[in-house]
């Protein structure tokens, strides 16, 4: 059974500094890997998929690394603001499921 | 595209009362999905369909529980009774698996409080 963790589960930091956010999945038999922002009584809204056969995606400020064979994923933040202040969530896709990990709750202040 | 659209945004009632929440997943996309958040579980996937058909409903939590998909456009999710605990938010989402990339898209949620 797939099960997928983020640490940290809080983060709180000052304004322009680089983030690195974790997931870690424990069956690396995945079709794709995607990351997602939610706002508090929001919904979620995609930032990055990454494919199986892939090492990376960027977006703007993020970039997102998946490592297949190790399980795990990163997802990078450059010169964090306060407006990125939200909850971050991977999610791995299996043959169908899409498994959600616990989340990291990421606050930047000014 | 308007993207996955849900209804109701926001539902009110008393435990007994039946609950149906609705769906319309993007057009053209083959799998539709419900979860549940709450602060204690997190997103639980509750049942999946794929071309209209219902592949994996592990996740529904009890008999009370029930989702139908009569057509490619529109889903439903209904708790009959429904109790306090079944207050969370529920997302529909949808998804085309092969072609694309496979990529997830959510609705707003239901925000679901049951007193």
């Amino acid at each position: 059974k797939q099960e997928v963790t983020q640490i940290p589960a809080a983060l709180s930091v000052p304004e322009g500094e680089n983030l690195v956010l974790n997931c870690s999945f424990t069956d690396s038999a995945i079709y794709n890997l995607q990351w997602f922002r939610q706002d508090p009584g929001k919904g979620l809204t995609s930032l990055l998929l990454i494919q199986s056969s892939q090492r990376e995606q960027t977006s703007g400020r993020l970039n997102a690394s998946l490592d297949k064979s190790s399980g795990r994923s990163t997802l990078y933040i450059a010169a964090s603001q306060p407006g990125d202040s939200a909850t971050y969530l991977c999610a791995v896709r299996g043959a169908d499921k899409l498994i959600f990990g616990t989340g990291t709750r990421l606050q930047v202040f000014p | 595209d308007a993207g996955v659209i849900q209804s109701p945004r926001h539902e009110v009632t008393e435990m007994g009362q039946e609950v149906t929440l609705r769906c319309k997943p993007i057009s053209g996309h083959d799998y539709l999905f419900w979860y549940r958040q709450t602060m204690m579980r997190g997103l639980e996937l509750l049942i999946y369909f794929n071309n209209n058909v219902p592949i994996d409903d592990s996740g529904m939590p009890e008999d009370r529980f029930s989702a139908k998909m009569p057509n490619a456009s529109f889903s439903t999710l209904k708790i009959q009774p429904s109790e306090p605990r079944d207050s969370a938010v529920y997302f529909c989402a949808s998804s085309l698996l092969a072609g694309n990339t496979g990529e997830l898209f959510f609705g707003e949620g239901s925000r679901l409080t049951v007193l």
